[in-house]
């Protein structure tokens, strides 16, 4: 079965910690992506990568880090430095040549 | 003005009748364009995408792209309960060397049995 796993489905964070979102896909993916979204608003791109071991941040990478050391995986840490963490973020991924994003089913991390 | 704008809604159409989703963009180098339907709580799955001047239909589905206009629209006929959910416009368009998609803010469909 093909797809886009993220853990864990929801994420606790305390202040001052670092927390990390896992994000692996099985589709043979080249290029994966995070997006954070927040109540009444659009999808914003946090970072992405095109290829194994490179990435570029995307509009809202501030507080936010990523590596990509294998194709099936694209980790995301939200640093303390991140100071208003609470959102829904997703993950996707798209093909080579493929314009179509498809999504993972999110993480929900909250702060306590 | 924001790349890509939808109406927020809610949009409430009784069952069975026909839902029109509108979108526009402000870039006109725009190229391609996708429509994704979030049901709440979850994550957005992909309905259709279309790329030309024109209709594209899919089932109950039609997109339509005017790029003259920059304007797209997702139509559902037969509209069901099951339709109700936030429905996500998306914009591609090259930026650099990044194929960037923009998301609009989604619009909420209420189809009422």
């Amino acid at each position: 079965d093909g797809g886009i796993t993220q853990s864990p489905k929801y994420l606790f964070r305390k202040e001052g910690q670092n927390v990390t979102l896992s994000c692996e896909q099985n589709l043979n993916h080249d290029a994966m992506y995070w997006y954070r979204q927040d109540p009444g608003q659009g999808l914003r791109l946090i970072y992405y990568s095109q290829i194994v071991n490179d990435f570029q941040k995307g509009d809202i990478a501030e507080g936010y880090s990523v590596s990509r050391e294998k194709k099936e995986s694209f980790p995301l840490t939200v640093t303390s430095a991140q100071k208003n963490p609470t959102a829904f973020y997703l993950c996707a991924s798209s093909g080579q040549g493929s314009e179509t994003q498809y999504f993972g089913p999110g993480t929900r991390l909250l702060v306590l | 003005q924001k790349e890509v704008e939808q109406n927020s809604g809610p949009l409430s159409v009784p069952e069975g009748a026909i839902a029109s989703l509108n979108c526009t963009y402000s870039d006109r180098v725009s190229q391609s364009f996708f429509w994704y339907r979030q049901y709440s709580g979850k994550s957005p799955e992909l309905i259709m995408s279309i790329y030309s001047n024109g209709d594209k239909e899919d089932g109950r589905f039609t997109a339509q792209l005017n790029k003259a206009s920059q304007y797209v629209s997702l139509l559902i006929r037969d509209s069901q309960p099951s339709d109700s959910a936030t429905y996500l416009c998306a914009v591609r368009r090259r930026s650099g060397g990044y194929q960037k998609v923009t998301f609009g803010t989604g619009t909420k469909l209420q189809v009422i049995p």
